[in-house]
């Protein structure tokens, strides 16, 4: 019953490192999204995928790129690692678009502070 | 800019007491509005999910009410319990969203006490 899974859960990076936050999905679902959650804020989107193969940027890309690996597995990546990308990331998927109805099913979240 | 508001930010209830937040949106035209529950250090978890058509939703001690023409939602809790403290989420998609976007609000920190 795992659902949407990613790793790690905590990361502590410097200035100007690199990292992959992974993300995968076990319900055979067609969108992938990556989220950003800041104190007092509300979830904001950084990338989604509406389906294998595609991926599109939402309101906050900047300084994110993205992979659709395949159907199951969508990762982020922070290639120059800055202290305004500290944040709550959250990886979720939905089988159709957010439009469509259907449930958004979110991960636990992972914890990234750029120092 | 399609908007989210909720109120309040936040509120303490005795166990057992009902209460009720509050969701504006701007989003329009409107596809559907969600509430999600998050509790502290977790990822969001679906209560409900209404479209247009449909102007109340439950789900067992939750209660979602939808007024599309207002713009508003709330969301009731009945007989609170201590695993009720949360943050709630109310959440909006447009039928034309630009790109695959949801509006997401603040939310509203709830905490019960025994």
């Amino acid at each position: 019953n795992a659902g949407v899974t990613q790793t790690p859960k905590f990361q502590v990076l410097k200035t100007g490192q690199s990292m992959t936050l992974q993300c995968a999905q076990d319900m055979n679902h067609n969108s992938m999204y990556w989220y950003r959650q800041d104190p007092g804020m509300g979830l904001r989107l950084i990338y989604y995928s509406a389906s294998e193969g595609t991926t599109d940027k939402g309101e906050v890309p900047n300084g994110y790129n993205v992979s659709r690996l395949n159907k199951r597995e969508f990762s982020l990546r922070l290639e120059s690692a800055a202290p305004s990308q500290t944040s709550v990331y959250f990886c979720a998927s939905s089988f159709g678009g957010d439009n469509s109805g259907n449930t958004i099913y979110f991960g636990e979240g992972s914890w990234l502070t750029v120092v | 800019k399609n908007q989210v508001e909720q109120s309040p930010q936040s509120l303490i209830i005795l166990e057992g007491k009902n209460c009720t937040l509050q969701c504006n949106y701007t989003v329009s035209p409107f596809s559907n509005l969600r509430w999600y529950k998050q509790d502290t250090g977790r990822g969001p978890v679906s209560l409900t999910i209404m479209t247009f058509s449909e102007n109340t939703k439950s789900n067992g001690r939750y209660t979602a009410t939808l007024d599309a023409d207002t713009k508003q939602s709330s969301l009731h809790i009945t007989a609170s319990q201590l695993s009720d403290s949360a943050s709630y989420i109310c959440v909006v998609s447009g039928v034309k969203a630009a790109g695959n976007k949801l509006t997401f609000g603040g939310g509203t920190r709830v905490l019960v006490k025994p």
